[in-house]
């Protein structure tokens, strides 16, 4: 299985950029680096994916190293609903994989 | 658009009991997966299936069965429940199994065998 390797958690403020990393130094060519994260409670929402650019949407961008060995999911405004376990995938084999994520506390 | 729906929300059952969890989408999707997750563990994927009549096994499918007779409807059936498989169960879709596409979740059933 494509593995990834997140932070147990992390701290941020509020109004403040977030910046998670990952870690996936066995990614092959085709991999694609998904993003979700669980709101408590909910199931996991799509937050963003990418294959070797640099991506935005409304949500989030997600920055991909140029070997793509790793990647940042950033953040760039964090209010208290973002506090969630987020989750680095690769998609691989068409199945998805989830590690155990990183959980994001905001601070107000 | 409902999305992915689930029922029920929550169960208990008996060691031996038997049930059936339903997961039902209104988006046309092809691909279909449930999941399990354990308390602060990532989810482990139980089953999907790439169109109606097509199902594969996933990481965790031991004690699990499932079907799927019609696009929308993907129900996940536990014969002989087992105290092991006390745990939330989520069921998605997506468009494709490239997983370009992204995957929607439905909100879960909590599952507790006693």
């Amino acid at each position: 299985d494509a593995k990834t390797t997140q932070p147990n958690s992390m701290e941020s403020n509020e109004e403040e950029p977030v910046h998670l990393p990952c870690n996936h130094s066995t990614i092959s060519g085709t991999d694609y680096i998904h993003w979700y994260r669980q709101l408590p409670s909910q199931g996991p929402e799509y937050v963003i994916h990418g294959l070797t650019s640099n991506v935005n949407n409304r949500m989030a961008s997600l920055a991909i190293a140029e070997d793509r060995k790793s990647s940042t999911l950033i953040l760039h405004r964090a209010t208290l609903r973002d506090a969630a376990v987020y989750y680095c995938i690769l998609n691989r084999d068409d199945k998805i994989i989830f590690g155990k994520g990183t959980r994001l506390h905001i601070l107000p | 658009n409902a999305g992915v729906t689930q029922t029920p929300k929550f169960r208990i059952l008996k060691i031996g009991q038997s049930m059936t969890l339903q997961c039902t989408q209104d988006m046309n999707h092809n691909y279909m997966y449930w999941y399990r997750q354990d308390p602060g563990m990532g989810l482990k994927l139980i089953y999907y299936s790439v169109g109606a009549g097509i199902t594969d096994k996933g990481e965790v499918p031991n004690g699990y069965n499932v079907s799927r007779s019609t696009t929308e409807d993907f129900p996940l059936r536990l014969e002989l429940a087992a105290p092991s498989q006390t745990s939330v169960y989520f069921c998605a879709s997506s468009y494709s199994g490239d997983f370009v596409n992204e995957q929607f979740f439905g909100p879960g059933t909590r599952l507790t065998v006693l």
